[in-house]
């Protein structure tokens, strides 16, 4: 089993709300990845660093931030939460070099109403 | 066009089906291939890296053909536990990973 986690796993919550949707991984992954999947629909990632203090956007714009503090760690951040923000959001992670796989946490289901 | 591109699907199935899946890339920079399975509402997982000389896993066997730029994915002797989205993954060098649209498969009694 891979060993990264996302917290919560669910949330519900109204709109203009703040929310911080945590990630974190103990395989000492420097490259990490936020993605955004509606239901049957196609991953698109939103957000990714490549080691501490390095965060860059993705293909697809989000109104998300997010912040590398430490290795392990890499929380996405909602200021003003609308129902537009409405996904399943997976973290992952993966070992630097090009020939190593990802490996991603459980998700996090949002509702935003 | 998209960098990467998969059968549209869905693919209803009977138990027991020889089911393929093809997918095709456009990076030719591409490094690693994968496969992954995600089935609903869950994460995606890994299924099976794919390599050159193409590779077997149980009922699973994956080819590459880099000069074709294509991928594909055969599964024998389906069971109803394969029913999920398999997903075609490119990690092109110094870039990020690239994942297909999936194929949707579901395997009937």
């Amino acid at each position: 089993e891979a060993d990264i986690y996302q917290t919560p796993r669910y949330l519900v919550i109204g709109t203009g709300k703040k929310i911080t949707l945590e990630c974190s991984q103990t395989m000492g992954h420097d490259k990490m990845y936020w993605y955004q999947q509606d239901p049957g629909m196609e991953l698109h990632l939103i957000h990714y660093s490549y080691g501490v203090n390095s965060t860059e956007k993705g293909d697809l714009s989000s109104e998300s931030t997010v912040s590398r503090i430490r290795t392990e760690h890499f929380p996405l951040t909602l200021e003003s939460a609308r129902p537009s923000h409405t996904s399943q959001y997976l973290c992952a992670s993966s070992e630097a070099g090009s020939d190593t796989e990802a490996f991603f946490g459980q998700g996090t289901r949002l509702t935003v109403v | 066009r998209k960098e990467v591109e998969q059968d549209p699907g869905p693919f209803n199935v009977p138990e027991g089906a020889t089911v393929a899946f093809n997918c095709t890339y456009s990076n030719s920079a591409s490094q690693s291939f994968f496969w992954y399975r995600q089935d609903c509402r869950k994460e995606p997982k890994l299924l099976m890296s794919v390599y050159s000389s193409g590779n077997e896993d149980g009922r699973f066997t994956a080819q590459l053909n880099r000069a074709s730029q294509y991928i594909s994915l055969l599964i024998r002797d389906s069971k109803l536990s394969d029913s999920a989205t398999y997903l075609c993954v490119v990690n092109p060098i110094g870039q990020n990973f690239v994942f297909g649209p999936g194929t949707r498969l579901s395997v009937l009694p």
